[in-house]
């Protein structure tokens, strides 16, 4: 069984750095092919994709927010952590993390995570 | 262009068949994928590469993608089909793109 949780603060002040942690099970991000991504949706708007983290540590950004999203793994762990610099309110979303996979049709992000609201207010 | 462009809503009477469609130039390159948002829940997967369904996603769920445009058909809408779909590609650098989303109203 494959799940995906995602943990961090609910609120954070405006210009402060977001760290969040998606802790994964039923998959290793040691297989190739597999990658983990960060999808954020801000209330009541569409899904807009962050980040992702393959398995061989490639690693790809938002061009629009390259400058300010930084993401990792820890394989021993089973975790992604993303961090966002400078949040503002407008950053104020859901956040999810979730699967990212290829079989042959092209990657597809298969298994999301139930997604975490931060919320950037002072 | 490297957006996905979906109308904002569509309806259906119970029963019927609908199609949300999806268009942007990466399409030509790239299928569509498809993801259902009930409120308050995360996206699920429900068409993946050609036209594949996940296991778990009935067969009334399709998709085609056909130049720049991709399509998800319900055929036989039922109440519990009601919600956002959200259409997924890629683009030329394999950077994730989504749509604006579309939101099924089941009459």
């Amino acid at each position: 069984q494959i799940t995906l949780k995602e943990s961090g603060p609910t609120l954070v002040k405006p210009t402060q750095t977001l760290t969040l942690t998606c802790t994964f099970s039923g998959f290793s991000l040691t297989t190739s092919g597999v990658g983990v991504g960060w999808i954020r949706q801000p209330p009541g708007k569409a899904l807009e994709w962050l980040a992702l983290i393959y398995w061989d540590d490639d690693k790809r950004y938002s061009p629009s927010l390259k400058s300010r999203l930084t993401i990792t793994k820890d394989t021993s762990k089973n975790q992604v952590v993303l961090t966002v610099t400078n949040m503002d309110p407008v950053d104020t979303a859901t956040y999810y993390c979730a699967r990212d996979y290829w079989n042959g049709y092209g990657y597809y992000f298969d298994y999301w995570g139930q997604g975490t609201l931060v919320t950037v207010s002072s | 262009s490297s957006e996905l462009t979906q109308d904002p809503a569509v309806s259906v009477a119970l029963g019927q068949t609908v199609r949300i469609t999806c268009q942007g130039d990466s399409l030509r390159h790239y299928s569509a994928r498809w993801y259902q948002q009930r409120p308050g829940q995360a996206p699920v997967l429900v068409i993946y590469g050609k036209n594949n369904r996940p296991s778990g996603i009935p067969d009334r769920f399709s998709g085609s993608t056909s130049g720049n445009t991709g399509s998800l058909t319900i055929t036989g809408a039922q109440a519990e089909d009601e919600a956002d779909y959200y259409c997924n590609s890629r683009d030329t650098s394999g950077y994730p793109l989504f749509g604006g989303g579309t939101k099924l109203t089941v009459l």
